[in-house]
């Protein structure tokens, strides 16, 4: 089957630095996504790795291994704003690319 | 607004009423997207249209879930029949067809809440 897992919740603070992991087995690998999702609201995207590295954009960066089967996302300067859900999905399927999501990573920043 | 709309927000219905859900993807996207998403899970694919073309449906979508994208445009989603397991939250997602890989651009999704 397919899996895809990451920690259920994580606690910060602001202005401090998290890492959010990521490991999965899936049949098929043509990238790994990263969403935000604000409770209510619906997932926006942050990052997308195919190669293995670290990709940063601003306050976020991304990182994979494809031999390890492993991303994390790392999120600098922690801000209220940034508590939300966070899901790892992978795209599994170079024709539909249909993605095949985590549960999600529930992150509280604290004062 | 140029993004993904879906209508209504909301919905609650009756155990057995048959309900339908409309989406309106951004309008130069080729591909579009359900997914549904319970409480404290992530979204899992329903199906995929290609155009007007529903080209893959997951063993999640059983004989009561049909879905629609007559003109390759806007899609719709019905459910018959509905039971209380079908509360959720029902995301529409779009991303264009030609290029690299791109990511999917969500809607504010459809909470549908069954009594």
């Amino acid at each position: 089957g397919q899996n895809i897992d990451q920690p259920t919740e994580m606690t910060a603070t602001e202005g401090a630095i998290v890492q959010i992991n990521c490991t999965y087995q899936t049949s098929g690998f043509n990238g790994l996504f990263w969403y935000q999702q604000h409770a209510g609201e619906a997932p926006t995207f942050l990052s997308y790795n195919v190669l293995d590295g670290l990709e940063e954009k601003g306050r976020f960066s991304s990182f994979l291994s494809r031999s390890k089967g492993y991303s994390y996302l790392l999120l600098k300067e922690l801000q209220m704003k940034d508590s939300a859900s966070y899901l790892c999905a992978v795209d599994m399927d170079t024709g539909r690319r249909a993605l095949t999501f985590g549960s999600g990573t529930r992150l509280q920043v604290q004062p | 607004d140029t993004g993904v709309s879906q209508d209504p927000r909301h919905k609650i219905t009756k155990r057995g009423q048959n309900v339908t859900f409309r989406c309106d993807p951004i309008s130069e996207h080729n591909r579009l997207y359900w997914y549904r998403q319970t409480l404290g899970q992530g979204p899992e694919f329903l199906t995929y249209f290609q155009n007007e073309a529903q080209l893959e449906k997951s063993r999640l979508l059983s004989d009561r879930f049909s879905a629609e994208r007559p003109k390759g445009s806007f899609s719709t989603l019905e459910i018959q029949r509905t039971e209380q397991g079908d509360s959720a939250m029902y995301l529409c997602a779009s991303s264009p067809l030609a290029g690299g890989p791109h990511e999917q651009f969500f809607g504010p999704g459809t909470r549908l809440t069954v009594l």
